[in-house]
């Protein structure tokens, strides 16, 4: 029940396009729903997050949609860059930063120029 | 700030040897969290601490990990005897009791168990 599953493990998408990765979740408990992006050799950094109070978040070009109902929220990188090219962690937690997030499986996005 | 420290960043030993890898959080930070990612299970939180004391250890994998925390600015991760299936990346983090709700990674250890 602690589980959040991403999808896909790996995207391709040419710069200018729309990445899109998706997660689901069991635990209705959760409440705190960030999206961390790590790029090769460093650690993971967080990049946007959103609770359930609301359904979308936007950050520049990246935004965050959130079903309640569905338990499934997902990351959109509008305008793809080279630069986006990272791996993308959905995760979960409950309460606050005190509460072991659970992470997902993790999405490889690459853009080729 | 210099954000969470970690040391070494990269650590290369044979089986039977012990481990230590350290982490310093950030300065004010109530949490310190120690990951461990791989390939095979991704990113695993192997234990936390809330103002120096454990409060889920549940990740550690076995007796042979442990870890401490003896002052807000300082804890170790230690593995003891080591084994080649503890070859991964470890990650320090740490954050504040209260909102922005962020966990701050360090750039982690790469550790070679051969």
């Amino acid at each position: 029940q602690q589980q959040v599953k991403q999808s896909p493990q790996s995207l391709i998408v040419q710069k200018g396009g729309i990445s899109i990765i998706n997660c689901a979740y069991e635990n209705t408990a959760f409440d705190y729903f960030p999206w961390y992006q790590q790029f090769p050799g460093k650690g993971p950094a967080l990049l946007i997050a959103i609770r359930p109070d609301v359904s979308e978040k936007k950050e520049g070009r990246f935004t965050i949609s959130f079903n309640k109902s569905a338990k499934q929220f997902s990351l959109h990188i509008m305008d793809s860059q080279p630069g986006d090219s990272a791996t993308y962690f959905c995760a979960a937690s409950i309460g606050t930063s005190g509460s072991r997030l659970t992470f997902g499986e993790g999405t490889q996005l690459t853009v080729n120029p | 700030d210099a954000g969470v420290i970690q040391s070494p960043r990269h650590e290369v030993t044979e089986m039977g040897q012990e481990v230590t890898l350290r982490c310093k959080p950030i300065s004010g930070h109530d949490y310190l969290f120690w990951y461990r990612q791989t390939m095979m299970r991704g990113l695993e939180l192997l234990i936390y601490f809330n103002n120096n004391v454990p409060i889920d250890d549940s990740g550690m994998p076995e007796d042979r990990f442990s870890a401490k925390m003896p002052n807000a600015s300082f804890s170790t991760l230690k593995i003891q005897p080591s084994e080649p299936r503890d070859s991964a990346v470890y990650f320090c983090a740490s954050s504040l009791n209260r909102g922005p709700y962020e966990q701050y990674f360090g750039p982690g250890t790469r550790l070679t168990v051969t």
